[in-house]
C-alpha cells in the first residue's frame, strides 16, 4: 500500500488556469505538508496542517490556497498559474509537529509545467 | 537568520570509497536536524534525525554526527555502492511555535564505478 499518494503525477496547463493537485496520507499522521522544488533541486515548503490547522504558512503568492478536509487529505490548488510555478510539488506528512523529531513521509511529486 | 549551509555542493567518488557531506547551521533555538537522500525523479527518504542530546546516530552505511556546541552535522557513507548516488539535504528544526523548517541546498553525490 502507498504511504503518501499523490494526483496527477504529471500536470501540463496553460497560464492563467486554476488547477488542484490532491494528497493522501494513510499512516494515520497528524500532520502534512506540501513542498516546491523548483528546477535548481531546491526545497521550500510551502504549507503544513496539524489536524486540520495550518501551521506553516511560507511566503507564497495568495494564489496558492492548500485545503485539508481531513487529517488523511491535503489538497493544493492553485489558481492563475504562471510560468514560474512549474515545478515539482511534494507533499508529506509526519506522526507531529516538525520540532518533535518524527519522520516525515513524501510522496512521488507531481511534476506541473506551465506553458 | 537562520540558515542552514551544505558543502560541497557537488562530489563524484568511485565505488567503495568513503565520503563526509558537511552542514552548518545558523537556526535558533535548535529542534532538530535531519538528512534526506532523494533520488532523481523522487522524493527525499528520511535517513536519520538527531535531536539536541544526540551526537551520532546511524543508518546501516550512513553515520550522521552533531555538534550542537558549533552547530555543524556530517553524514558518512561507508563503502559507497552506485545506488548511493543521489541529492542528500540537511534540514533542521526550529523550536519554537512558528514549527519553522530550514534546509539546505544539498550536495550532489556521483558514485562512479
Amino acid at each position: 500500500d502507498t504511504a503518501v499518494s499523490q494526483t496527477p503525477k504529471y500536470l501540463v496547463t496553460q497560464m492563467g488556469n486554476d488547477k488542484s493537485i490532491k494528497c493522501e496520507q494513510n499512516l494515520g499522521h497528524d500532520t502534512m505538508y506540501w513542498y516546491k522544488q523548483d528546477s535548481k533541486k531546491f526545497l521550500k515548503i510551502m504549507f503544513s496542517y496539524n489536524n486540520k490547522e495550518l501551521i506553516i504558512n511560507e511566503t507564497v503568492p495568495n494564489r496558492f490556497s492548500p485545503k485539508s478536509p481531513d487529517k488523511a487529505h491535503l489538497n493544493l490548488h492553485i489558481n492563475s498559474l504562471e510560468l514560474g510555478d512549474s515545478a515539482v510539488y511534494f507533499c508529506a506528512s509526519s506522526l507531529g509537529r516538525p520540532q518533535l523529531a518524527y519522520e516525515q513521509y513524501f510522496g512521488p511529486g507531481t511534476r506541473l509545467t506551465v506553458t | 537568520k537562520n540558515q542552514v549551509e551544505q558543502s560541497p555542493q557537488s562530489l563524484i567518488i568511485l565505488e567503495g570509497k568513503n565520503c563526509t557531506l558537511q552542514c552548518n547551521y545558523t537556526v535558533s533555538p535548535f529542534s532538530n536536524l535531519r538528512w534526506y537522500k532523494q533520488d532523481t525523479g523522487r522524493g527525499p527518504v528520511s535517513l536519520t534525525i538527531m535531536t539536541f542530546s544526540e551526537n551520532t546516530k546511524s543508518n546501516g552505511r550512513y553515520t550522521a554526527t552533531l555538534d550542537a556546541d558549533t552547530k555543524q552535522s556530517s553524514l558518512h557513507i561507508t563503502a559507497s555502492q552506485l545506488s548511493d548516488s543521489a541529492s542528500y539535504i540537511c534540514v533542521v528544526s526550529e523550536k519554537t511555535g512558528a514549527n519553522n523548517l530550514f534546509f539546505g541546498t544539498g550536495t550532489r553525490l556521483t558514485v562512479i564505478p
